[in-house]
């Protein structure tokens, strides 16, 4: 089956820097990586994703890379603000999220002022 | 979106006893998974429920342990029996519905359970 790492596990930046977080995974027919955003006590909410199709995808301050070759993809977070503090988590999934997903371990970002 | 109404919210519980957790959803849905989330870590998925048929479980999570109702396109339910204080976690169900575009997955908003 599919499985899914993430690095890093902590990430603490200041305020107005820039968060990467990595993920690879080992199923090479998956072919959609969403990301989520946990905050403390409440659910899971995708803030983006990606298909297996496309290498990079923007939505404002947040982007996400794919390297379908290496089985890598890359969640980046620029100009972060306090609120962007939380539990983020990549998954992978074969078709969407109408599949199982798996999830990556999961990476605390803290957002120093 | 979709509006997925999970509960209970929380429960404490004696070990030995089995509780059932309920989800429906505003629209219907061919399959809903049910995750399993332990303090500090990431989701793991459970079983998945269809409707007409029996759940597909995940290695290391079994029938007997976690029995799954599915009688319709809107709910589920999912048991954890005879429990053990390892089973206190945070207990999920999840959806992709078509009328979202059956790409993104929408989560309950959780169980959270303790078994003391």
């Amino acid at each position: 089956g599919e499985n899914v790492e993430q690095h890093p596990s902590t990430l603490s930046v200041q305020e107005g820097d820039s968060a990467v977080i990595k993920c690879t995974y080992s199923d090479s027919a998956s072919n959609y990586f969403p990301w989520y955003k946990q905050e403390l006590g409440k659910r899971p909410q995708l803030i983006i994703d990606i298909r297996s199709n496309v290498g990079e995808k923007k939505d404002q301050r947040i982007a996400v890379t794919l390297n379908k070759t290496a089985k890598h993809f890359s969640l980046h977070i620029t100009e972060t603000q306090p609120e962007d503090s939380a539990v983020y988590f990549c998954a992978a999934s074969l078709t969407g999220g109408g599949n199982k997903l798996t999830f990556g371990t999961g990476t605390q970002l803290k957002v120093e002022l | 979106s979709a509006v997925i109404s999970q509960k209970p919210s929380r429960d404490i519980c004696q070990r030995g006893t089995s509780l059932t957790i309920q989800c429906q959803v505003d629209s219907q849905v061919t399959m809903m998974f049910w995750y399993r989330q332990q303090p500090g870590q990431s989701l793991t998925l459970i079983a998945t429920a269809n409707q007409g048929s029996e759940a597909t479980y995940e290695s290391g999570f079994v029938i007997d342990k976690f029995p799954i109702s599915r009688p319709n396109l809107t709910f589920s339910t999912l048991t954890v029996s005879n429990m053990s204080p390892e089973d206190s976690s945070i207990y999920l169900c999840s959806v992709a519905p078509r009328s979202a575009g059956g790409t993104e997955a929408f989560f309950g908003q959780g169980t959270r359970l303790t078994v003391v």
